[in-house]
């Protein structure tokens, strides 16, 4: 069965401390690892795909990079407005219609 | 959201009651996801349509039905709420990397 587990549950930074949010997941085949970030009363707003182990996406102050067991979001020098929920999914090969997301960490970043 | 659009933003039912989640989508794209959202549990796939006809279960489909009516619109029916049925509603279209509506509310009392 697929699965998605993230750690931690939340994580409170100071502006400026970087750190690392996990995502571990089980899959049969992995067809792409998705990460996404939700803002309060909005929808998830995707962010990035990864395909393989050893693949590397970046954007501002994000990125993420994947094993063959888990994905690292690495968040360098957070502002307050990093300030959301990210969220992590997984799509297997053998179920190719379907994303499973894991609960989500919620980041917090204080001025 | 842009390009997809849910109805309505906020609703209360009564238990016993029924309604009907509106989404609609000007993307084009062919599959359409419905999920809902609980503290703690992430987001759970209730029922998808890969392509206009087409609907199947997700991981959570008791006590809902779908319709995709066309390409642009996939409706999901409460026929008769619980209150374990209050959550936050998604609806989402495909593709590389999901593009999601701004969600639903739903208090079932």
């Amino acid at each position: 069965e697929d699965q998605v587990t993230q750690s931690p549950e939340a994580l409170r930074l100071q502006e400026g401390e970087s750190s690392s949010l996990n995502c571990s997941y089980t899959v049969s085949g992995l067809r792409g690892l998705f990460w996404y970030r939700q803002d309060p009363g909005k929808g998830p707003e995707f962010l990035f795909t990864l395909y393989s182990a050893g693949e590397e996406k970046e954007k501002e102050r994000l990125k993420a990079t994947l094993t063959k067991k888990e994905s690292f979001l690495h968040i360098t020098a957070p502002k307050p407005e990093d300030s959301a929920t990210y969220l992590c999914a997984v799509q297997g090969r053998t179920s190719y219609d379907k994303v499973i997301f894991g609960p989500g960490t919620s980041l917090s970043v204080i001025p | 959201n842009a390009g997809v659009t849910q109805t309505p933003k906020f609703q209360v039912l009564k238990t016993g009651q029924s309604m009907t989640l509106q989404c609609a989508q000007d993307m084009n794209h062919n599959s359409m996801y419905w999920y809902r959202q609980d503290p703690g549990m992430g987001l759970r796939l209730i029922y998808y349509s890969a392509s206009e006809g087409t609907t199947d279960k997700g991981e959570v489909p008791n006590g809902y039905n779908v319709s995709r009516l066309n390409k642009r619109e996939f409706s999901l029916r409460l026929e008769s709420a619980a209150p374990s049925q209050t959550s936050v509603y998604f609806c989402a279209l495909g593709g590389n990397g999901y593009t999601f509506g701004s969600g639903t509310r739903l208090t079932v009392v």
